[in-house]
């Protein structure tokens, strides 16, 4: 069984395009995160969610959309792709607001063309 | 904003070495977190450090959490093919803040 799973694992889509990925976690855990991995491998935290509600937004564009339809899923929604957006985008969840140990999903590679 | 400067960026061993991996920053954090991330994987914690001066270890695996509350060493002994990845620390400086260095690439020579 996959503690945090994602999809799709690669997504490659023309710029302008609006896209999804969906975040599944069956850890019991209350929260979800969204990172960004870079070309570089800098990985960076996009959006946090504690029990549905919204808790860190980091400078990320509103382009970006994150939806919890309950504590067990964090999808990332994303607007008039940009060529910049092409990055391995990573869900995770922790127990608790404030816990240190994250669980990772295994990535989803967006390629926009 | 808080900066993590992890070095060094890549390292090319032979197996069974020793390697030695470091975190500093110019800011105080109250938890320090090295994790490990194997290709097309995303990153699994490896050990987590709560106060300064801790001394953790987890298998062939040593990290300590510097007395300045500023920097972390992560150390892996007798190195082998599975120990081949990305490294990262990563460091909280408050309840819902964790920032990632830039991650220590390490490489096991043939």
């Amino acid at each position: 069984d996959t503690a945090v799973s994602q999809t799709p694992k690669y997504l490659v889509t023309q710029m302008g395009n609006d896209k999804s990925i969906k975040c599944e976690q069956n850890l019991g855990h209350d929260t979800m995160y969204w990172y960004k991995q870079d070309s570089k491998k800098f990985l960076k935290i996009m959006f946090s969610y504690n029990n549905k509600e919204l808790i860190i937004n980091e400078t990320v564009p509103n382009r970006f959309s994150p939806k919890s339809p309950d504590k067990a899923h964090l999808n990332l929604h994303i607007n008039s792709l940009e060529l910049g957006d092409s990055a391995v985008y990573f869900c995770a969840s922790s127990q608790a607001f404030g816990s240190n140990e994250q669980f990772f999903g295994p990535g989803t590679r967006l390629t926009v063309l | 904003g808080q900066q993590l400067n992890q070095s060094p960026q890549s390292m090319f061993i032979q197996e069974g070495e020793d390697v030695s991996m470091n975190c500093t920053s110019s800011s105080i954090f109250n938890t320090w977190l090295w994790y490990k991330q194997d290709p097309g994987e995303g990153p699994v914690l490896l050990i987590a450090l709560y106060k300064a001066g801790e001394l953790t270890s987890n298998g062939r695996l040593t990290a300590q959490f510097g007395i300045t509350r500023k920097d972390s060493f992560l150390n892996i002994s007798a190195s082998i093919p599975s120990d081949v990845g990305i490294y990262f620390c990563a460091g909280r400086y408050r309840d819902d803040k964790i920032i990632f260095g830039k991650g220590t690439r390490l490489h096991i020579l043939p």
